[in-house]
């Protein structure tokens, strides 16, 4: 089946770690996205990329990392510089359709708590 | 940059109907989308609208007014497996319409 898979399901971090989010798509979409959830809040976009070895800052960028060295996947590094790093993280995948709007697809999300 | 309005929260009971508004300020518009999610889960789309006017899709159905910058999401026939969040959503100019900007959610909850 395709979809979006998103590991591990909860994350726990040490302050001053870095730590990794996985993402892989087998949906051929060219662009993927990172958004971050907070209670009671909406999805704030962290990083997105429309192809491989391409990404974007989104509004929130500060103190994340990502890479696009393939298509199928497009993983968060949450670093020790982002102040409040817990929140629920959620990888999505769209195909590009120019002027036709093509619509998201998310993977089930990574709940990261700092201890 | 782009804004989205929709109350924090709406109860029903099971079989009414409820209406989750959304207004929107953007620099540029390509269509309102509508996802929900379930507590803890993955958000899934719902429907788009580009043009004005309503758009059913079985019990859910969506509107848009572009000259208000306004829509709504109509639930009918309320089930209990309809209690979620629902965002509504719109593609942001600032990134060439490659990516969404979403409300803060409305979460519904429906009671027996």
């Amino acid at each position: 089946d395709g979809g979006i898979t998103q590991s591990p399901k909860y994350l726990f971090r040490k302050e001053g770690q870095n730590v990794t989010l996985s993402c892989e798509q087998n949906l051929n979409h060219d662009a993927m996205y990172w958004y971050r959830q907070d209670p009671g809040q909406g999805l704030r976009l962290i990083y997105y990329s429309q192809i491989v070895n391409d990404f974007q800052k989104g509004d929130i960028a500060e103190g994340y990392s990502v890479s696009r060295e393939k298509k199928e996947s497009f993983p968060l590094t949450v670093t020790s510089a982002q102040k409040n790093p817990t929140a629920f993280y959620l990888c999505a995948s769209s195909r590009q359709g120019g002027s036709v709007y093509t619509e998201a697809f998310f993977g089930q999300g990574t709940r990261l708590t700092v201890v | 940059g782009q804004s989205l309005e929709q109350p924090s929260e709406v109860t029903a009971v099971e079989g009414a109907i409820v209406q989750i508004n959304c207004t929107y300020q953007t620099s540029g518009f390509y269509g309102l989308s509508w996802y929900q999610q379930h507590d803890g889960g993955a958000p899934t789309f719902l429907s788009y609208n580009a043009l004005d006017g309503l758009e059913e899709t079985g019990r859910f159905s969506s509107f848009l007014s572009r000259s208000d910058s306004y829509g709504y999401l109509l639930l009918q026939e309320l089930q209990m497996k309809d209690s979620a969040s629902y965002f509504c959503a719109v593609r942001d100019a600032n990134s060439g319409y490659s990516t969404l900007t979403f409300g803060k959610g409305t979460m519904l909850l429906v009671s027996p």
